[in-house]
């Protein structure tokens, strides 16, 4: 079964650090994700990657960016930490050949204090 | 550009009692429809998905899910929920293959299930 690795499960930061959430997959698909997921809100889409260098802009990219290096890791930089990035991320991949479903890490609790 | 509403944030039923989540989208082509289960503390877990062909979808856990285009819906439907099924459950829309990839998620529908 397909795996998706978040390097931390819960992460405390201050304000205006520099902070990156590592994201790992071991099953070689092209299109990996980053969501926050926040009460009422549902999962929102940061960003979103569909290759090795590609990225595009998800639907609340602000104080956001990421970078793919690897096609198996995708990380997530949130350039200087503020107390409104405190929420849960999620990681995500799919297959572009098949428009199947995303596969999820178990996720990052990031409080910023 | 695509989108979910799902517009019960909160539903409680009675343990043996069926179950219907609703979930509408905006999308401009033939949809790729799932619904997910996130329990207390647990990841997220694909329950179904339409991709095309017969309207009515069966998933995991007894649960099934009925696509009507011309009601752009795609409501999730359980006939007997058990104690277990307390979750938050999530309906997704996702744009096809390749670079217009990305699953749009609505807002969620937090069930609880009385005894």
């Amino acid at each position: 079964d397909v795996k998706v690795t978040q390097s931390s499960r819960y992460l405390v930061k201050r304000t205006g650090e520099k902070v990156f959430l590592e994201c790992v997959q071991d099953m070689d698909h092209e299109n990996m994700f980053w969501y926050r997921q926040d009460p009422g809100l549902g999962l929102r889409l940061i960003y979103f990657s569909y290759d090795v260098k590609m990225k595009e802009k998800g639907d609340i990219p602000e104080g956001y960016s990421v970078s793919r290096e690897k096609k198996e890791r995708f990380s997530l930089i949130l350039e200087s930490a503020s107390t409104n990035q405190t929420s849960m991320y999620l990681c995500a991949t799919r297959d572009r050949a098949i428009p199947g479903r995303a596969f999820f890490g178990q996720g990052t609790r990031l409080t910023v204090v | 550009a695509q989108s979910v509403t799902q517009p019960d944030i909160h539903i409680t039923v009675s343990e043996g009692a069926s179950l219907e989540l609703r979930c509408n989208y905006s999308y401009g082509a033939t949809p790729y429809l799932f619904w997910y289960v996130q329990s207390p503390g647990q990841g997220l877990q694909l329950l179904l998905k339409y991709f095309s062909g017969d309207t009515l979808v069966q998933g995991i856990k007894g649960f099934e899910a009925e696509f009507k285009r011309s009601q752009s819906s795609f409501n999730l439907r359980k006939p007997s929920v058990h104690w277990s099924d307390a979750a938050e459950y999530f309906c997704a829309v996702g744009a096809g293959a390749g670079t217009a990839s990305k699953l749009t998620f609505g807002t969620g529908t937090r069930l609880q299930v009385t005894l």
